[in-house]
């Protein structure tokens, strides 16, 4: 079965603080994809990465990164110089080839707290 | 460009009443999902509707039905409505498989579904 831990719930930083948000995840496929969503206090979920199970190049977009390891099933993601913007909930979520754009298995999600 | 529209945004129903909420997806998608989010939960997948059939569920009881238009829209049904049904319900669209997927996900803002 496949599963997405967060293990962390609750994050409280100082603005231009750096964070790691940490993400494990199982599976038993040998394929498979991964995402980070982040969600405002609006409610909807905005999409800020994929990431497929060959490619462990870490990825860098302005503050965000990546950091993928397939060794130890791990797909952590940091903010550089946190923002009071930044401020929201962060889920990690999986998924297998075959159901790209359907069935994503969510962590529980960290909620980001970044002060002024 | 209108992304994924949900209504109603907050509604309050009794044990036993039934409910239906709708979602209109971006434009240019056809394959609608429907995620229940509780509170301090990451969301869980309900069901996909690609072409106006089902085309995946998941761990989720009958009570729990859906549609989908010719205009791709979708409807969510939930008839004899428990107090654990209450959530946030969210719609996300995307284009098919094969179909220049990235797998990324649309989400509306969502229903919040107050079950008393």
């Amino acid at each position: 079965a496949q599963k997405v831990t967060q293990a962390q719930t609750e994050i409280s930083v100082v603005e231009k603080e750096d964070v790691t948000l940490d993400c494990v995840y199982e599976t038993r496929d040998t394929t498979y994809y991964l995402f980070w969503y982040k969600q405002p206090p609006s409610g909807e979920l905005v999409f800020l990465i994929r990431r497929n199970s060959f490619d462990e190049q870490n990825e860098i977009s302005g503050r965000y990164s990546w950091n993928f390891q397939k060794s130890t099933s791990s797909f952590n993601f940091t903010i550089t110089a946190s923002q009071v913007v930044d401020s929201a909930v962060y889920f990690c979520a999986l998924t297998d080839i075959y159901n790209q754009g359907g069935k994503l298995i969510f962590g529980q999600g960290t909620e980001l707290s970044v002060k002024p | 460009d209108a992304g994924v529209t949900q209504s109603p945004t907050h509604l309050i129903k009794t044990r036993g009443q039934q409910v239906t909420l709708r979602c209109s997806p971006k434009s240019g998608h056809d394959t609608v999902s429907w995620y229940q989010q509780a509170l301090g939960q990451g969301p869980q997948f309900i069901f996909q509707y690609y072409e106006e059939e089902e085309r995946q569920r998941g761990n989720f009881p009958d009570r729990f039905s859906g549609h989908q238009f010719p205009n791709y829209s979708s409807e969510l049904n939930v008839n004899a409505l428990l107090l654990g049904d209450s959530a946030l319900y969210l719609c996300a669209s995307s284009v098919p498989q094969g179909r220049r997927n990235t797998g990324e996900l649309f989400f509306g803002e969502g229903s919040r579904l107050t079950v008393l």
